[in-house]
Parts: C-alpha cells; structure tokens; sequence
C-alpha cells in the first residue's frame, strides 16, 4: 500500500536553527516525492521534487530508498519559512499522495 | 492570469442544500483533481478526471458529484450539505504520467455548512 509519514505534527525552532522535517513512506515501485508547502491561508505550492535535485529557498530533500525517507533540510531557519510542509508521493497511477504535514514554527 | 482558480472562495451554507464549487485550468494539463483538506489539515483525493473521464474516486459519498465539461474544467457538487462537509477543498491539474511535474493547486474553497 502506498502511505507517506510525517511523525510530527509541529516542529518548532529559533530563527536561525537547522530544520530537518521528517518524511518516510511506503511504495513497492519507484516513486515521484515531493515536498509542498502551505502558508497561512493559502494554496499548497509545490516546494521541491526528488527527482530534479534543487534547493528552493534554502531547502533541500534527498531521497534515501534504503530507509524510504525523503527527510526536508535547511540550516538556518527564517521566520517566513513558517508554515504547513507536506510530504507526497506518486506512484504508476499519478495520484499524489500526502502525508498528515508538519506545522513549522520558527520562533524570532 | 491564475494557473488554477476556483470559484467561489467562500461559501456559507445550511444543512440540506445543494452547491456546486467550479474549478478551471489554463495550463493545458489534462488531469485535474479535487481534494478535501479537514479540520486536521489532513488532505485527500477526492476524484480525478482525465481528459474528461473518471479515473479515480475514492470512497466519498455520492452525494457528491464531479463533472467535466472539458479537460479544462472540473466542477464539484455536493447535494443535502451536511455539517461534516465543512471543509476547504482544493482543485489541482498535473499532466498525467508526468508526475515528476507536481500538481499545480488552486487557492481552495472553505465551505462552512450550518
């Protein structure tokens, strides 16, 4: 069965901290990930895929399919990077699938 | 000049009536979805059309009813609102078998059902 965990509901930082959201999921074939994030009231926006390997405003997640994890990272936390992160995950039939999100605070 | 727009952005409504939330696409996608995000913030697909054809529905009541004129639109109605639809639903289109692409969302519709 195809499911994306997100183990934490909120992650709160100081500014400045490193940040690491954590992601694990559960497909038996190759998946798409991504990364989405919502700010307050707003669309979900697409934050990062695994498969084009950039860093979005200080962002980056690496793929590990050893330990099926798609772990977000930045090293230094920014007050405007609070917000809602969702972990998804595509499979053969395109339809994405998200984890519950992790509520991200970043404390001045 | 919205990638994806959903109309309307709010919508208060008593128990028992029928509504309908509209969504259109201007990026030549082909696949468009709908998505319930609840109370939790907790997101799940809903339906899924391409090219104008059923492709996915999951286990949603049937008072809820998907219809798309063309690949461009995908429109939800929701017959007898009950207190428990209240939610904000989100539209979305992606390319299908490009998932590498992402879904591209729209600003969703918070429906508040009395």
């Amino acid at each position: 069965a195809q499911r994306v965990t997100q183990p934490e509901k909120l992650l709160s930082v100081f500014k400045g901290a490193p940040v690491e959201l954590k992601c694990n999921y559960s497909y038996s074939g190759s998946p798409e990930l991504f990364w989405y994030v919502q700010y307050s009231r707003q669309r979900l926006q697409l934050l990062l895929r695994h498969i084009s390997r950039e860093s979005i405003k200080g962002f980056t997640a690496d793929l590990n399919k050893g330990e099926t994890s798609f772990h977000l990272k930045k090293p230094f936390a920014q007050e405007e990077d609070s917000a809602m992160y969702y972990c998804a995950l595509s499979g053969f039939t395109n339809k994405l699938i998200f984890g519950t999100g992790t509520l991200l605070a970043v404390q001045p | 000049d919205t990638a994806v727009s959903q109309t309307p952005k709010y919508l208060v409504t008593q128990m028992g009536n029928d509504k309908s939330i509209k969504c259109e696409q201007n990026l030549g996608h082909d696949t468009m979805y709908w998505y319930k995000q609840d109370s939790k913030k907790f997101l799940k697909i809903m339906f899924s059309y391409n090219n104008k054809e059923l492709i996915i529905n999951e286990t949603v009541p049937n008072r809820f009813s998907p219809k798309s004129p063309d690949k461009a639109h995908l429109n939800l109605h929701i017959n007898s609102l009950e207190l428990g639809d209240s939610a904000v639903y989100f539209c979305a289109s992606s390319h299908r078998g490009k998932g590498d692409y992402g879904y591209t969302f729209g600003s969703g519709t918070r429906l508040t059902v009395v």
